[in-house]
């Protein structure tokens, strides 16, 4: 299974919206709306953002949000902090496994 | 509050096998899956697998099919995962982490560092 595409990298200004594309196959994105998104800061263990597809857990901010469109899933994140600079994850379920984008670097100018 | 407490970190020899523990605490262990998902220094997250505790059913991926052993001890609420034949390209921080619906990854370990050099 091959990993989901996303950009190597992504910046925006304080204020800013910033959207994160995330694009698989009809097998996986596509087919199913189990794909979730993390954050991950550097030396710390990811953190669920977003999950089937556009629901938050408690305690995220409604400053994060997904959708999907065929096989791309995006992330938008408004309102940009310098807290959100971190490295984004997608991820989606396919035929009872899991594969991972490659991860996007978000920038804080 | 969820916590998954993972053992510490380890070095070890090509052609070893390692086996990290996952601690589960705050919820009836039985209840949900854990992943285990690895990164390499500077790399992306990669998806290893999972296990029932309940049943002790297990998933793998099929790069580590036949390298990979999931299992758990109810008892004291733990999983474990065991890697064997490492080589230098398993050096990585292993993760495990509590799954929800279709492999939602909740809750996560803090991660352990295996080292493989000679």
């Amino acid at each position: 299974q091959s990993a989901l595409t996303q950009p190597a990298s992504v910046s925006g200004s304080p204020g800013q919206s910033i959207t994160i594309s995330c694009t698989g196959t009809s097998s996986d994105v596509g087919g199913y709306n189990y794909v979730s998104w993390y954050q991950q800061h550097p030396g710390k263990a990811p953190k669920l953002m977003i999950y089937e597809v556009s629901n938050r857990p408690s305690g995220v901010s409604n400053r994060f949000s997904g959708s999907k469109s065929g096989n791309t899933a995006s992330l938008t994140i408004s309102g940009l902090q310098a807290e959100d600079e971190a490295d984004y994850y997608c991820s989606s379920y396919t035929s009872s496994i899991v594969v991972f984008g490659g991860g996007t670097k978000l920038t804080v100018l | 509050q969820v916590q998954l407490v993972q053992s510490g970190a380890e070095v070890k020899k090509p052609g070893a096998s390692v086996k990290v523990s996952c601690k589960a605490s705050g919820y009836t262990f039985t209840s949900y899956d854990i992943n285990w998902v690895r990164q390499a220094t500077g790399q992306g997250l990669e998806w290893m697998g999972w296990m029932n505790p309940n049943s002790g059913n297990t998933g793998y991926a099929q790069k580590f099919q036949g390298r990979v052993t999931m299992t758990r001890n109810t008892s004291i609420s733990t999983a474990y995962m065991e890697l064997s034949s490492l080589r230098s390209e398993d050096t990585a921080v292993y993760y495990c982490a509590r799954g929800g619906v279709r492999r939602t990854l909740f809750y996560w370990g803090q991660g352990t560092l295996v080292t493989v050099s000679s």
